[in-house]
Order: structure tokens, then sequence, then C-alpha cells
């Protein structure tokens, strides 16, 4: 059974433009979850789908976050335009029915 | 705001010493613990989920216990070997709410040989 994947494992883009991260939850996980661990802090919650819905998006830190999660399948998340605090890594999440929630590798996201 | 805390913040030992961190977290209306060793570059691998006062669960040379009614949980490690240095976080679910794990800044651990 393929895990979470996320694409891409890193990225270096400059301030002021555009990232789209992408998260593949395990097949069948209705939860999808959205974290970031800025350098040295601990991972924060950002935003929870259950489905295609968003559950709880409290922890996205402005308007700049974009997260979609259309048809309830993979889920995106778009920085626009990217600050250099954006920096850090992204990791998604899923479960199912437990209280164990199965992350993805991150992505390492680099704002210059 | 949910406050999870996690101690020592990094840690150095030498290959066959046992170590352990501690994890802090509220003690009311709680659902799990969870623990989870993270290498950089890799996915957060689950080690173990807890959900009832006086767990102790093992897997190998690593251990951990729960104590929800003082809010703490401890993680051991025996016999250190240097493929255990990683950083271990621990994860609290409220209970009542979307069960959404929130997380401690991790104890990194550096094994030397």
């Amino acid at each position: 059974e393929a895990g979470v994947t996320q694409f891409p494992s890193h990225s270096v883009i400059e301030k002021g433009q555009t990232v789209t991260l992408r998260c593949d939850p395990i097949s069948g996980h209705d939860n999808l979850y959205w974290y970031r661990r800025v350098m040295g802090k601990e991972i924060k919650f950002l935003l929870h789908f259950v489905k295609e819905s968003k559950q709880d998006e409290s922890g996205m830190p402005n308007n700049r976050f974009l997260a979609e999660r259309t048809g309830g399948t993979y889920s995106t998340l778009k920085v626009q335009p990217a600050e250099l605090e954006d920096s850090g890594v992204y990791f998604c999440a899923s479960s199912q029915g437990t209280p164990e929630a199965f992350f993805g590798q991150g992505t390492r996201l680099t704002v210059v | 705001i949910l406050n999870v805390e996690q101690s020592p913040q990094s840690l150095h030992v030498q290959e066959g010493d046992s170590t352990n961190f501690t994890c802090s977290f509220p003690s009311s209306n709680f659902y799990a613990l969870h623990w989870y060793r993270w290498e950089t570059a890799k996915s957060p691998e689950a080690l173990f989920v807890m959900t009832l006062n006086g767990d102790e669960k093992k897997k190998g040379r690593i251990s951990a216990t729960l104590n929800t009614k003082e809010g703490y949980s401890y993680l051991y490690i025996k016999g250190s070997q240097p493929e255990d240095s990683a950083t271990y976080l621990c994860a609290f679910t409220l209970a009542g709410g979307s069960y959404i794990p929130t997380f401690g800044r991790g104890t990194s651990l550096i094994v030397h040989p």
C-alpha cells in the first residue's frame, strides 16, 4: 500500500513568486492534514480536510495560503505571493478511523 | 491553545547509553498521545499511539509510558545506537474536537559511536 506522498520534495523560489505543493494521501483516507515546521520550532497545524471539505483552517497563517482538495482525493497548498518567513518544511498527513496519522516526507520550501 | 512541551530540546549520548525524554501535555480532555521518530528528509514514522492512562508500549529497544492524570509521557531508548539518531516528536490529540494532533518541538537525539 502506498503511503502519503508529497511533491515536490524541495522547492527554492524567490520572494513574490507562487508555489504549489501537492499531497496524495493514503487511498481511502478521508482526513487530510497540512502542517508546517519552521526551523527549530514545533510542527504547527495549518488545516484539516474531511474529504473535500475544510473542517478546520484555523492554523492558516494568512490569505496568501490557499488549500484545496477537489474530489476529496489529493490536496494542493498554494502560497502566493511567497514571503521569506514562509520557508520551512510542509508536511501532509492522512488518517481514517483511528487517532494515528500517517505522514508524508514533507516538502522543504526555501524562499530567497 | 494547547501546550505540548518536550524536554530536553537536544541530547547527545554515547553508543550503548540508555536515555529518556519527556513529553508533557494538558491533562484534561485527553484522547491520544503519539510518539513519532523523524529523520530529516524522511516521513515522520509513528512509534506509538497511546490512549489509556498507565499504558506502556514497547518496540524493540524503545518503550514509552503514559500518565494522563498528570499529563506526561516518557520515551525510553535502551542501549542507544547511532541509527537511533533522529528527532523524536510527541503529539497530543484532544477529545471532542477534530482529533487533530498538536505537536511539541521535538527532542533531537544524536548518538555518537
